[in-house]
């Protein structure tokens, strides 16, 4: 059953700790995403990676960080030094035959105590 | 960088009838544009794209029209009904670049 899996879908954390929010794909898709989603505000891009080994900020960097050591993982750290972190978390994949067409996980909602 | 405005904010149609929420962009080099469609709690669901070189596109009950010397581009739901209550979000990229998404519009459909 091909798709994105992420996890965990609800997680607290105390304010000063950092936390890693999981983002697998069984699709073979080269591009994979990031989006934070706040009520009101749409989808705001974080970090994305069009290729193994490589990742670009999005709009909304700062205080995260990501690695794409595997085609089909692209972990998101969220760090101490990110202000408001509570919020809903989408991973994305795009195949490159589509390019722009996103195909999302289930999300992971942070709340940060 | 791209900009996508979105709007109205909220839409209440009664059942049975259109819906329409429009989007502007203003990356000239944008030429993709779908449009997502999220329920409460649920992750965003494609419902209908379009690509640059068409001007509408259809598929059943929704469509979506873009007029790129006007930059804008809207999505239309007829015979609106009580499943289509969602949230509904326009986006655009020019391919190479990751999608930027609207705002979101709120559509609830009143039995």
């Amino acid at each position: 059953d091909g798709g994105i899996t992420q996890s965990p879908k609800y997680l607290f954390r105390k304010e000063g700790q950092n936390v890693t929010l999981s983002c697998e794909q069984n699709l073979n898709h080269d591009a994979m995403y990031w989006y934070r989603q706040d009520p009101g505000q749409g989808l705001r891009l974080i970090y994305y990676s069009q290729i193994v080994n490589d990742f670009q900020k999005g709009d909304i960097a700062e205080g995260y960080s990501v690695s794409r050591e595997k085609k089909e993982s692209f972990p998101l750290t969220v760090t101490s030094a990110q202000k408001n972190p509570t919020a809903f978390y989408l991973c994305a994949s795009s195949p490159p035959v589509r390019a722009g067409e996103l195909f999302f996980g289930e999300g992971s909602r942070l709340t940060v105590l | 960088g791209e900009n996508v405005e979105q709007h109205p904010s909220t839409l209440s149609v009664q059942e049975g009838d259109s819906a329409v929420i429009k989007c502007t962009y203003s990356d000239s080099a944008s030429n993709y544009f779908p449009w997502y469609k999220q329920e409460l709690g649920k992750r965003p669901q494609l419902i209908i794209d379009i690509r640059s070189n068409v001007g509408e596109k259809k598929d059943q009950r929704i469509a979506v029209t873009l007029n790129k010397t006007a930059k804008h581009f809207s999505l239309h739901i007829t015979e609106t009904q009580p499943e289509d209550s969602a949230v509904y979000f326009c986006a655009a990229s020019s391919g190479n670049t990751p999608l930027v998404f609207g705002k979101g519009t709120r559509l609830s459909v009143i039995a």
